[in-house]
């Protein structure tokens, strides 16, 4: 079963707008990442946020994280068309005695209209 | 180089062949998965092997069988699947460090004809 669960499922904007997409989660995590995909090739890793941490910055990213909601938000700032991708958010729940487990939402398609 | 190489890129096979993908890395990471992604979905965990062994398998079925001969090298052994098989398949590896960043191969889309 997937642990993240995303809203939008698909997000138009325009180029300079700024893009925020929702994430979800059923258990207690250690971290959570987002990522992103273009054109259903490889995953690409934005960042990271472990479970201690609230927000988190890099570049045009901002992420934040409530773990009492289990929520999470990704904020993509003065968007570009070549932001156009799909963005999944992973949650990370580390193993006991096996390797922990990296589990992908349903991700959200954001378009950027030049 | 922070490259995970999967080959081939394309795959078309019959319902009765074997066939083998291939993942591999040289950035020294001790841990190694394989998803599976469907059309517009997410990824989807099939095995994660950590220093070389088996440590997760999502109740795959065994049509589908992993093997990490190095530290480096990642397969995916393919035997008698069916059409409902035909999907995206990624490999991705990280730090042997539990829950550092995964870096992904560009996948191997397999067509089961």
């Amino acid at each position: 079963s997937q642990q993240g669960e995303e809203d939008p499922q698909a997000l138009s904007i325009q180029e300079g707008e700024n893009a925020t997409m929702n994430c979800s989660y059923k258990t207690s995590i250690n971290n959570l990442q987002w990522y992103r995909q273009n054109s259903g090739r490889g995953l690409v890793h934005l960042i990271l946020i472990r479970s201690n941490e609230r927000e988190k910055h890099s570049g045009r990213l901002r992420v934040t994280l409530d773990t009492s909601k289990k929520s999470s938000s990704l904020l993509i700032t003065a968007s570009r068309a070549a932001d156009t991708a799909s963005y999944f958010c992973a949650t990370f729940v580390a193993g006991g005695t096996s390797y922990g487990k990296l589990t992908f939402g349903q991700g959200t398609i954001l378009t950027v209209h030049p | 180089d922070t490259e995970v190489t999967q080959t081939p890129k394309h795959l078309v096979m019959g319902m009765t062949n074997k066939k083998s993908l291939k993942c591999e890395q040289h950035m020294g990471h001790r841990a190694m998965y394989w998803y599976k992604q469907k059309a517009k979905k997410p990824p989807e965990l099939m095995f994660v092997y950590s220093y070389e062994k088996l440590s997760i398998n999502e109740s795959v079925p065994s049509r589908f069988s992993p093997e990490c001969p190095n530290s480096s090298l990642l397969n995916l052994h393919l035997h008698a699947l069916q059409p409902e098989d035909s999907a995206l398949y990624l490999c991705a590896s990280s730090p042997g460090i539990q829950g550092t960043e995964a870096f992904f191969g560009q996948g191997t889309r397999l067509t089961v004809v």
